[in-house]
């Protein structure tokens, strides 16, 4: 298994909803991340999970809330969300030297 | 903090040649990939450069100066399919872990 799936691919939610993003990967990979792409934009790290913990976090509001419930799983917990929240949300992984593998996205439209 | 330039548009011929440059300025550097990214699409990995020199995988080359901090992307033999935004991402080491930052990312028309 050479991938990193995400699922849904299409979300829709309203400002006042609660939803999850979820990511998995078989790779026995120890990093995983998560990104947000705005149209016409390159995609922009938000969160770095090496070994389960929480490395990196670039300074995202707390409606966004990351999750790691083991070395396959990630989750991003959504509450309260704004319309500009609405992007691609994408995940990766990687290990050691090797290049990221990223999922196909989460395509989120906040209304 | 990091700062990563690549030009914005590009436009080739099918069948040519084109370069893609990308310059780049980080502390904790550890390594140089490209990715290829369509249209409503996740990246798709193309090649990766931590040692200067070329790197060559098929129609794609890549190339490194750690030193003049520059990499460039080379597309041999343009096709349609070619046509998306060509992203330069830099890895950088600290804190315990990695963290790949892209470039702008440049789109790439080919024509006809």
């Amino acid at each position: 298994d050479t991938e990193v799936t995400q699922t849904p691919k299409h979300l829709v939610m309203g400002m006042t909803n609660k939803k999850s993003l979820k990511c998995e990967q078989h790779m026995g990979h120890r990093a995983m991340y998560w990104y947000k792409q705005k149209a016409k934009k390159p995609p922009e790290l938000m969160f770095v999970y090496s070994y389960e913990k929480l490395s990196i976090n670039e300074s995202v509001p707390s409606r966004f809330s990351p999750e790691c419930p083991n070395s396959s799983l990630l989750n991003l917990h959504l509450h309260a969300l704004q319309p500009e929240d609405s992007a691609l949300y994408l995940c990766a992984s990687s290990e050691g030297a090797r290049g990221y593998t990223f999922g196909s996205g989460t395509r989120l439209t906040v209304v | 903090g990091q700062n990563i330039d690549q030009p914005t548009e590009m436009t080739a011929t099918e069948g040519a040649i084109v370069q893609i440059n990308c310059t780049y300025q980080t502390s904790g550097f550890n390594g140089l990939f490209w990715y290829q990214q369509h249209a409503g699409e996740a990246p798709t990995f193309l090649s990766y450069n931590v040692l200067d020199g070329l790197e060559e995988k098929g129609r794609f080359s890549s190339f490194l100066s750690r030193s003049k901090g520059y990499s460039y992307l080379l597309l041999k033999e343009l096709q349609m399919k070619d046509s998306a935004s060509y992203l330069c991402a830099v890895r950088s080491s600290g804190a315990g872990s990695y963290q790949l930052t892209f470039g702008k990312g440049t789109k790439l028309s080919v024509i006809p």
